[in-house]
C-alpha cells in the first residue's frame, strides 16, 4: 500500500518561492506504474490540480500555473518536489501529493501553506 | 478549460435516504469523470472511476452513472459515516479539474 507524505514550510512570504516534498513509502518513485503530482485545495474551495510528473521526468502543468510552478522527482530518495514562485496570498492552501494516473488514486494528508508577511 | 458544476450545493439528509449528485461538464468528456469523498480534515478519497466504477473497497451504497455532459453520483441507503463534501473531476482536458463541491449533511 501506498502512503504520501508530504513535508515543508507552514509560512512562506509574498513574493517567495514555496517549497514542498512529498515522500512516497510502500513503492517506489521510480515505478512506471504512477505518475505523481501535485494538488492543492484553498481553504473552503475545491481541489487545484497544480501539475504531474512521470517518472520519466515528463512534466505537466496547470497552464495558469505553469509560468510559476517546477515539479521534480528525486529517485534516491523516493521524494516528489514542489516548486511555486512569485507567492501571493491566492497560493494560501492545503498541499497534497497524489498518484495522478488520470484520477488520484493515493494521496497524503495535505499540508497547510500559508502566504503572508 | 473545462468547467464542471455540481448540483445541488448542500443536502442535509436523513440515514437511509437516497441521495443524488449531479456533476455537468461544460464540454463532452466521455466517461472520463471521477468522484471523490472528502471530511473535515482529511485529503479527498477515491469513491468512483471512470465515470462508473468503483474503487477497490468502497461500498456498494455508492454508484456512478453517465456519459458525455451529465454524469451523476448516487448513494443508496445513506449512512452516518457518509457526511462529507463529494467532489467530481474530469481527466478529457488539461487541466485535470474538479466541481465545486457538494456537502451531504446527515440530519
Amino acid at each position: 500500500q501506498l502512503q504520501l507524505q508530504e513535508s515543508g514550510p507552514g509560512l512562506v512570504k509574498p513574493s517567495e518561492t514555496l517549497s514542498l516534498s512529498c515522500t512516497v513509502s510502500g513503492g517506489s518513485i521510480s515505478s512506471s506504474t504512477y505518475y505523481w503530482g501535485w494538488i492543492r485545495q484553498p481553504p473552503g474551495k475545491g481541489p487545484e490540480w497544480i501539475g504531474s510528473i512521470y517518472y520519466s521526468g515528463s512534466t505537466y502543468y496547470n497552464p495558469t500555473l505553469k509560468s510559476r510552478v517546477s515539479v521534480s522527482v528525486d529517485t534516491s530518495k523516493n521524494q516528489l518536489s514542489l516548486k511555486l514562485s512569485s507567492v501571493t496570498a491566492a497560493d494560501t492552501a492545503v498541499y497534497y501529493c497524489a498518484t495522478a494516473n488520470y484520477y488520484f488514486e493515493y494521496w497524503g494528508q495535505g499540508t497547510l501553506v500559508t502566504v503572508s508577511s | 478549460e473545462i468547467v464542471l458544476t455540481q448540483s445541488p450545493d448542500f443536502q442535509s439528509v436523513t440515514p437511509k435516504e437516497k441521495v443524488t449528485i449531479t456533476c455537468r461538464a461544460s464540454q463532452s468528456i466521455g466517461s472520463s469523470l471521477h468522484w471523490y469523498q472528502q471530511k473535515p480534515g482529511q485529503s479527498p478519497k477515491l469513491l468512483i472511476k471512470y465515470a462508473s466504477q468503483p474503487f477497490s473497497g468502497v461500498p456498494s451504497r455508492f454508484s456512478g452513472s453517465g456519459s458525455g455532459t451529465d454524469f451523476t453520483l448516487t448513494i443508496n441507503s445513506l449512512e452516518a459515516e457518509d457526511g462529507a463534501t463529494y467532489y467530481c473531476q474530469q481527466s478529457s482536458g488539461v487541466p485535470a479539474t474538479f466541481g465545486q463541491g457538494t456537502k451531504v449533511e446527515i440530519k
